[in-house]
């Protein structure tokens, strides 16, 4: 499965876009990227998840480029309450099982 | 109501014990799984089953098995605790393994080994 990088954290304000990029360089063809997000005491949450261009929903949004080297999560106008980490994960879709130590996003007032 | 559960929510015991941790899925889904959240918050996925069957053990221990009783349960079982296996217990479960979308994941058991 690929390795992904993400940075370990990050700050923000509220009502900023927060943008969140994980490195995947050895990516297979077959590969799908997912985003998770963890609270405290809970269990991973999904987010949002693509393979190529760009992915909306009503969480996110999911940039990943033509060479699908690295993907980035954009959190429009984040609040308190998305404080948590977010993991990025490379794998065969429904198979994605390598969690790395993901970004720690604080939201501040 | 809830998708994923699992009991205990915290468990504390001595080095040496046995103790399971229940889970259980109301969401239909033929996959389950158990991961390990350890002191440095990384999430290993310890095992999956599918329609009963064990397809994946990532080099865990065999002081750890996981009994699926039906598909809609998956229990983890773990002999002889020992202080390293104090973490945090996920279990999540997924529609099946072939173009699954996502995994739901139960709140975690506390598991502190004394």
């Amino acid at each position: 499965l690929a390795k992904t990088t993400q940075p370990i954290s990050m700050d923000s304000y509220e009502g900023q876009e927060v943008n969140i990029t994980c490195s995947h360089n050895n990516i297979a063809t077959n590969d799908y990227i997912t985003w998770y997000q963890q609270f405290p005491s809970q269990g991973p949450r999904f987010i949002i998840q693509g393979y190529k261009t760009k992915v909306t929903n009503e969480v996110a949004s999911l940039f990943i480029p033509a060479d699908r080297k690295s993907s980035t999560l954009s959190l429009p106008r984040v609040s308190l309450s998305d404080t948590a980490v977010y993991y990025c994960l490379v794998g065969v879709k429904g198979q994605n099982f390598v969690f790395g130590p993901g970004t720690r996003l604080s939201v501040l007032p | 109501d809830t998708a994923v559960s699992q009991t205990p929510k915290y468990l504390v015991t001595q080095m040496g014990n046995d103790k399971s941790i229940k889970c259980e899925q109301n969401l239909g889904h033929d996959t389950m799984y158990w991961y390990k959240q350890d002191s440095k918050k990384f999430l290993k996925i310890m095992f999956s089953y599918n329609n009963k069957e064990l397809i994946i053990n990532e080099t865990v221990p065999n002081r750890f098995s996981p009994k699926s009783p039906d598909k809609a349960h998956l229990n983890l079982h773990i002999n002889s605790l020992e202080l390293g296996d104090s973490a945090v217990y996920f279990c999540a479960s997924s529609q099946d393994l072939a173009g699954v979308r996502t995994q739901y994941f139960g709140p975690g058991t506390r598991l502190l080994v004394l």
